[in-house]
């Protein structure tokens, strides 16, 4: 049984500040690390897709980086505002015959308060 | 232009019930996932069809649990005698062939099996 872990299960932060979660996952039969943002009431929305070790992906005022050698990803929001309020999910995703089958972690439920 | 799409996004059985939740992927989006999130838990993978192959089954639960995808397009997840361990929201995505898996989720079926 693969074990993707996430850390903090949650978080509140004030709108302004910058913050980080961490996602930890198996460092053996790697392939990729997926990350979502759950908002209530609407579907999964894909951030990122990192495969390659040392990875860095950014998206306005989010950023992910990769280290496969240790099995973890952080992501950074800089500047938090109320709509970044949603559940952050990762995903590991071992390739070949398991390409298709992600194994998420639980989440990080983020709240920004105005 | 239209996401994923799934329905009902409400569902109250009774145990014992028989349910049929249904996925309409992307237009041209080979690759269909099922997964389901019960209270507390992170995502679970279900199932997943790529093209014409046979599909990896390998998440479902029990033989209850079954799903078919007719035409390539649409899809059933069929849950056979619903137990109260059976509720959850239930997500389907899609994606192209070679794209990341789960690409883009639809917004989920609510099933509570009373």
């Amino acid at each position: 049984i693969l074990n993707v872990e996430q850390s903090p299960q949650s978080l509140h932060v004030q709108e302004g500040d910058s913050t980080n979660f961490t996602c930890s996952f198996p460092s053996s039969n790697f392939y990729a690390l997926h990350w979502y943002r759950w908002e209530t009431a609407k579907s999964p929305e894909a951030l990122f897709v990192m495969t390659l070790n040392g990875d860095e992906k950014k998206k306005g005022r989010i950023s992910a980086t990769l280290n496969t050698k240790e099995g973890y990803s952080y992501l950074y929001i800089k500047g938090s505002q109320p709509e970044d309020s949603a559940t952050y999910l990762c995903a590991f995703n071992a390739g070949g015959t398991s390409y298709g089958k992600l194994t998420f972690g639980q989440g990080t439920i983020l709240t920004v308060h105005p | 232009g239209a996401g994923v799409s799934q329905s009902p996004s409400n569902k109250v059985t009774e145990k014992g019930k028989d349910v049929e939740l249904r996925c309409d992927p992307i237009s041209g989006h080979t690759a269909l996932y099922w997964y389901r999130q019960s209270l507390g838990q992170g995502l679970e993978f279900l199932i997943y069809f790529q093209g014409n192959s046979a599909p990896d089954k390998s998440g479902l639960p029990s033989d209850r649990f079954s799903a078919e995808r007719t035409g390539g397009s649409v899809s059933t997840l069929t849950i056979q005698r619903t137990q109260q361990e059976d509720s959850a929201v239930y997500l389907c995505a899609s994606s192209l062939a070679m794209a990341a898996p789960g690409e883009y989720f639809g917004p989920g079926t609510r099933l509570t099996v009373l």
